[in-house]
């Protein structure tokens, strides 16, 4: 069974700093990665995928992440943090034929001023 | 664009009545909808998987008689909570895809939020 682990459920950075969350899958197959946003009371808006394509991924609102097979790893950045970018972020995995998404726990996303 | 939307977006009810929740794909046909759960600060956890014209198929320790799920057309799915008690108050999510490989995006609706007193 294939799993997702978030390190950190809260992060908090200053406005233009770095974002850095970090995803951690576990898979026996080649997995499909995704990290997704959340704003309260929201549902959730796709930032990127991972499709076993270019290991560097980019996404909307400046985002990219690199899956990492060694590492196992999936983490998601941002050059500069806005205070827009206030949210709950969620990586994501699925495998094969199996189309549901299995979530991580998130990450909350502070940006101070 | 592929947007999904939910109804209702929130809802209250009384212990022991039965509360349906819509999930509608508006502009794409969608072959898979799947319906989650998240309890406050925490992350979702899928309850099923539908395909429409056959029947949902639900995760371990999810009460199919309880969690009814029916998806009639490519663009319409229903999650009807029966017999709910205060423990069910949740917020509901669910998503649509549009075909069936394995990476395709799943497309997330704005969510429901039900509470049962």
């Amino acid at each position: 069974a294939q799993s997702v682990t978030q390190l950190g459920s809260h992060v908090s950075v200053s406005e233009g700093a770095l974002v850095l969350l970090r995803c951690n899958y576990s898979s026996s197959v080649p997995p499909y990665l995704f990290w997704y946003v959340q704003y309260p009371n929201q549902g959730l808006q796709l930032l990127l995928k991972y499709t076993s394509a270019a290991t560097l991924v980019k996404g909307i609102n400046g985002f990219e992440a690199e899956f990492k097979k060694s590492e196992t790893s999936f983490h998601l950045t941002k050059p500069s943090a806005h205070m827009s970018d206030a949210a709950e972020y969620f990586c994501a995995v699925s495998v094969g034929g199996r189309r549901a998404l299995t979530f991580g726990s998130g990450t909350r996303l502070q940006v101070q001023p | 664009g592929a947007v999904v939307s939910q109804h209702p977006s929130w809802v209250i009810c009384k212990s022991g009545t039965s509360v349906k929740i819509e999930c509608r794909s508006l502009d794409f046909q969608a072959t898979t909808m799947f319906w989650y759960r998240q309890f406050p600060k925490q992350s979702l956890m899928l309850m099923a998987t539908s395909n429409e014209g056959s029947k949902a198929t639900y995760e371990q320790g999810v009460e199919k008689d309880k969690f009814l799920i029916n998806h009639a057309s490519l663009t319409l799915s229903t999650l009807t909570v029966t017999s709910a008690h205060p423990e069910d108050s949740s917020f509901y999510i669910c998503s649509a895809s549009k075909d069936r490989t394995s990476y395709n995006e799943q497309f997330f609706g704005p969510g429901t939020r039900l509470t049962v007193l």
